[in-house]
């Protein structure tokens, strides 16, 4: 059974203060390991995909980064606007459609 | 307007009544799902379809039913809600070629059963 775990659960920053959140996994192959954001009120939107180890992809002040057992998200001096609950999710090598989602690390930037 | 359109956004319903919640897009994608999200738990996937004549059951498909009225409408039902069903409830669109499912959400649906 594929499993996603995310730590730590909360997360409050100051603005500025540069931090990663984790996804740990484990998966029948891997076919892609996703991020996504969700702020309150909201759906989750995609981030980025990630499809092999050693892979690592930036949006602004998010990097993203994949290894054969978990996947960080660095954080480079985050402002307020980053607070937002964020979601890691596997899809397995031999599924074509089913993702299975950790949940999720909300974090807070102080102002 | 967005991408992926769930009405209602709200909804407050009592304990044995039918509910359905829509949902319809704009992004010509073929294959559309309706997740549940509950606090301290991950999406979980209730009901998917690949097109308008392909409907599968998910992980927690217990308690509802889906139909699938063209290729951008999407809904789904509560036949006889219960207050365990009540829940954030998200439809998502997806274009699939063989690679990554990217999944785009709908703003959600939050249902409350008394």
């Amino acid at each position: 059974e594929d499993q996603v775990t995310q730590s730590p659960e909360a997360l409050r920053l100051q603005e500025g203060e540069s931090s990663s959140l984790n996804c740990s996994y484990t998966v029948s192959g891997l076919r892609g390991l996703f991020w996504y954001r969700q702020d309150p009120g909201k759906g989750p939107e995609f981030l980025f995909t990630l499809y092999s180890a050693g892979e690592e992809k930036e949006k602004e002040r998010l990097k993203a980064t994949l290894t054969k057992k978990e996947s960080f998200l660095h954080i480079t001096a985050p402002k307020p606007e980053d607070s937002a609950t964020y979601l890691c999710a596997v899809q397995a090598g031999g599924s074509n459609y089913k993702l299975t989602f950790g949940k999720g690390t909300l974090l807070t930037v102080n102002p | 307007d967005a991408d992926v359109t769930q009405t209602p956004r709200n909804r407050i319903t009592k304990t044995g009544k039918r509910i359905m919640l829509e949902c319809s897009q704009t992004k010509g994608h073929d294959r559309m799902y309706w997740y549940r999200q509950d606090p301290g738990l991950g999406l979980r996937l209730i009901y998917y379809s690949f097109d308008v004549k392909d409907i599968n059951k998910g992980e927690i498909s217990d308690g509802y039913s889906v139909s699938r009225q063209a290729q951008a409408k999407f809904s789904l039902s509560l036949e006889s809600a219960i207050p365990n069903q009540t829940a954030l409830y998200f439809c998502a669109t997806s274009d699939f070629h063989g690679g990554a499912n990217v999944l785009t959400f709908g703003a959600g649906s939050r249902l409350t059963v008394l």
